[in-house]
């Protein structure tokens, strides 16, 4: 079964730093690009940073430039974000996510999600 | 950055009837659009992707039209599980963006 299981989420005081894991299996996970997706609570869908499949090219939202690093590990089937100077609006559901093969257009697998809380 | 913007907010329908929603992008996106359904406390669902492709596993009463700056998504015949939020999203450029959503509810 392909799956995507993230990782990380915590309560975090303005400023701080986490980083979120997501363990992709059932799929050969060198062959996707992937992305992060955030969905603040009520609120709709955000695309946080991107990575290509060989982990060269990456691409951030201007919200989360120079905080955010998307990274992955190819030999451990692991996407990374690494979240620092994290702002009360960083508050929301990540979604690890796996862009579609062939077309950069779909995203067709979601992880369930974990939860970032930024609060004092 | 190009701006999705969905119509309507809201649509409610009974089951059967046929939904049509729409997505208009700031600047031509080509046909790098796709639509996505989610539920409540679920992740998002990809249903079409290049603007008319069906996603694996989607019912055929789903179809996607449209190319550059208009977009369309129609349900050709509700059933009680495609009551929820729908969400378009384009990746002609980066930054990727989404459209703000729009609720099929139950009339």
């Amino acid at each position: 079964e392909v799956q995507l299981l993230e990782s990380g989420g915590a309560l975090v005081q303005p400023g701080g730093s986490l980083r979120l894991s997501c363990v992709a299996s059932g799929f050969t996970f060198s062959n996707n690009d992937m992305r992060w997706v955030r969905q603040a609570p009520g609120k709709g869908l955000e695309w946080v940073a991107a990575i290509h499949r060989g982990g060269n090219d990456r691409y951030y939202a201007d919200s989360v430039q120079g905080r955010f690093t998307i990274s992955r590990d190819n030999s451990k089937n692991t996407l990374y974000l690494q979240m620092n100077n994290l702002r009360v609006e960083d508050t929301a559901l990540y979604y690890c996510v796996r862009v579609i093969d062939g077309s950069p257009s779909g995203m067709d697998v979601w992880g369930r999600g974990t939860t970032v809380t930024v609060s004092s | 950055e190009i701006v999705l913007t969905q119509s309507p907010d809201t649509l409610s329908l009974s089951p059967g009837e046929r939904a049509t929603l729409s997505c208009r992008a700031s600047q031509s996106v080509g046909k790098s659009l796709a639509w996505y359904q989610q539920k409540p406390g679920q992740a998002p669902r990809l249903l079409i992707y290049d603007a008319s492709t069906r996603a694996a596993g989607i019912p055929a009463r789903f179809s996607g039209s449209g190319s550059g700056t208009d977009f369309t998504l129609t349900v050709s015949s509700l059933e009680s599980d495609d009551f929820a939020v729908y969400y378009c999203q384009q990746r002609r450029n980066w930054p990727l963006t989404f459209g703000g959503g729009t609720k099929v509810e139950i009339k």
